[in-house]
C-alpha cells in the first residue's frame, strides 16, 4: 500500500546533540518530498522541501534533509538541536498530477533535554 | 501579508449540531485545501479548490461535510450533524500555483473541534 512512514514515535535528544528523524515512503514514483515542524498551539510550518536536483537540502532553523532513491527514503537532521526544536515532525508527500496534496506521516515527536 | 487565518480557534458542539468553519487564505492564493488532524496523527487531506472549484474530495469527507469557496477568496467547512469522531483538529492551506516548485502549503492556525 501507499504510505509515508516515520518509524519513531518519540525521540529524546539532549540539547546540543545531532538529530536525526527517519521518513520512509512507498509508492512507485519518486514523489515530491516535504518536511513540516508543528509546534503546540502553532500552524505548520515548512521545513524544506525536495523535488529534484541535489539530494542535500537545506531548509529553515538549521536543518536539513537528504533524499535517497535506493533507501526511498527522506531523513531529516540537525547537527545541534536547540531547546526551541521540541515539536512535532511530520514528512510529507505530494504527486503534480494528484493535485499536489499532502500525504503525511504519523509524526515524530521530539523532546529536548536541556 | 498576515498568513492563512482560520475562524473560530476553538468550537464545543454537542453531537448532532451543525457546525461551520471559515478559512482566509494568503490573498491571490489560488488554491485552497483542508485537512483533519487527529489527536497523535498526522494530518489527513479532506478536499481542495482551484480558485472556487472543488477538484476532489477525500472519501473521508461524507456527506455530512460540506466545503465551498464562493468567490475562490475564503472557504467554508461545514459538518451537519457532528458525530463524536468528528472530534479533530481542521486545518486550512493555501498555496500558489500548479508547479510542485510553486505550490508550498501555508498552513493556518488550525479550528479544534469537540463534539460532546
Amino acid at each position: 500500500a501507499q504510505s509515508v512512514t516515520q518509524p519513531d514515535i518519540h525521540i529524546t535528544v539532549s540539547e546540543g546533540a545531532s538529530l536525526e528523524l527517519r521518513c520512509n515512503y512507498s509508492y512507485g514514483a519518486t514523489p515530491y518530498l516535504f518536511w513540516y515542524v508543528q509546534s503546540p498551539g502553532q500552524g505548520l510550518q515548512l521545513l524544506l522541501k525536495y523535488f529534484s536536483g541535489d539530494t542535500l537540502v537545506q531548509g529553515i532553523k538549521g536543518f536539513e534533509a537528504e533524499f535517497k532513491r535506493s533507501q526511498s527514503s527522506f531523513n531529516l537532521r540537525k547537527p545541534s538541536v536547540h531547546w526551541s526544536d521540541a515539536a512535532e515532525y511530520f514528512c510529507a508527500v505530494a504527486f503534480k498530477a494528484a493535485g499536489n496534496k499532502l500525504t503525511f506521516g504519523g509524526g515524530t515527536r521530539v523532546l529536548v533535554k536541556p | 501579508d498576515t498568513g492563512v487565518s482560520q475562524d473560530p480557534r476553538h468550537k464545543i458542539t454537542k453531537r448532532g449540531q451543525n457546525v461551520t468553519f471559515r478559512c482566509d487564505p494568503i490573498s491571490e492564493h489560488n488554491r485552497l485545501y483542508w485537512y483533519r488532524q487527529t489527536l497523535g496523527q498526522g494530518p489527513e487531506f479532506l478536499t481542495y479548490f482551484q480558485n472556487e472549484a472543488q477538484l476532489e474530495k477525500s472519501r473521508l469527507l461524507s456527506d455530512r461535510f460540506s466545503a465551498e469557496r464562493p468567490k475562490g477568496s475564503f472557504s467554508t467547512l461545514e459538518i451537519q450533524r457532528t458525530e463524536q469522531g468528528d472530534s479533530a483538529m481542521y486545518l486550512c492551506a493555501s498555496s500558489q500555483g500548479d508547479a510542485p516548485s510553486s505550490d508550498t502549503q501555508y498552513f493556518g492556525p488550525g479550528t479544534r473541534l469537540t463534539v460532546l
